[in-house]
């Protein structure tokens, strides 16, 4: 069965700091790669996805990046963070048209 | 543009009390339409997903239902177990992106 990993579960960060979260998909290959942020109350906002090794599309212009330097592995950078990149983030894989998530990191910027 | 609704936002049920959620959508071509439970500080989990209006889908207390407007979820005999935050997500033809709902947070009372 397939299996998503997520970590870190919580992250305190002070503003400037950089920031690389990973995500790591075991029992499937070349699955379909996301990352999403979710802000109380609102729905899920799509920040990255990948459809295989170094492909990587950008959903709205940020502060953050993505890799995804194995098949399997999916990673969330920033530089410098910003207060406004608090949130809960979530990653999620598929191979068709479902999607399946993570646990989620919560990242908290002061 | 294509957007999903739901409502309402928060329901306050006693156990036992039978109802149901509403996810409206607007979308050009839809490709499919997709329910997630969501509980506090975690990942969605996937419960279903529809491809056709008229189509229909079970999993013990929860039924899914779908027309060319939209999709209900519905709960029968509630248990305090079920206590959760619904997610609505539709995929439109033309984009294989998903469409988010706010969510449909649901508190059953013992």
């Amino acid at each position: 069965s397939q299996t998503i990993h997520q970590w870190p579960a919580t992250l305190v960060q002070p503003v400037g700091s950089p920031l690389s979260l990973e995500c790591t998909v075991e029992g499937t290959s070349n699955p379909n790669l996301y990352w999403y942020r979710q802000a109380a109350g609102r729905g899920l906002q799509l920040l990255f996805y990948s459809v295989g090794i170094g492909q990587i599309s950008s959903e709205v212009p940020q502060n953050l990046s993505a890799s995804r330097p194995q098949d399997r592995q999916f990673i969330l950078s920033s530089k410098k963070l910003l207060l406004s990149d608090s949130g809960f983030y979530l990653c999620a894989w598929s191979t068709g048209d479902t999607q399946y998530f993570g646990p989620g990191t919560r990242l908290t910027v002061l | 543009e294509d957007q999903v609704t739901q409502s309402p936002e928060a329901l306050r049920l006693q156990e036992g009390e039978s109802s149901s959620l509403n996810c409206s959508y607007t979308v050009s071509g839809l490709r499919g339409l997709f329910w997630y439970r969501q509980d506090p500080g975690k990942g969605p989990e996937f419960l279903f997903t529809l491809y056709s209006a008229g189509e229909e889908k079970e999993k013990e207390r929860l039924k899914a239902t779908l027309t060319k407007k939209e999709s209900f979820l519905h709960i029968t005999a509630p248990k305090p177990e079920d206590s959760a935050t619904y997610l609505c997500a539709v995929m439109g033809g033309s984009n294989y992106q998903l469409i988010w709902g706010a969510g449909t947070k649901l508190i059953i009372k013992p």
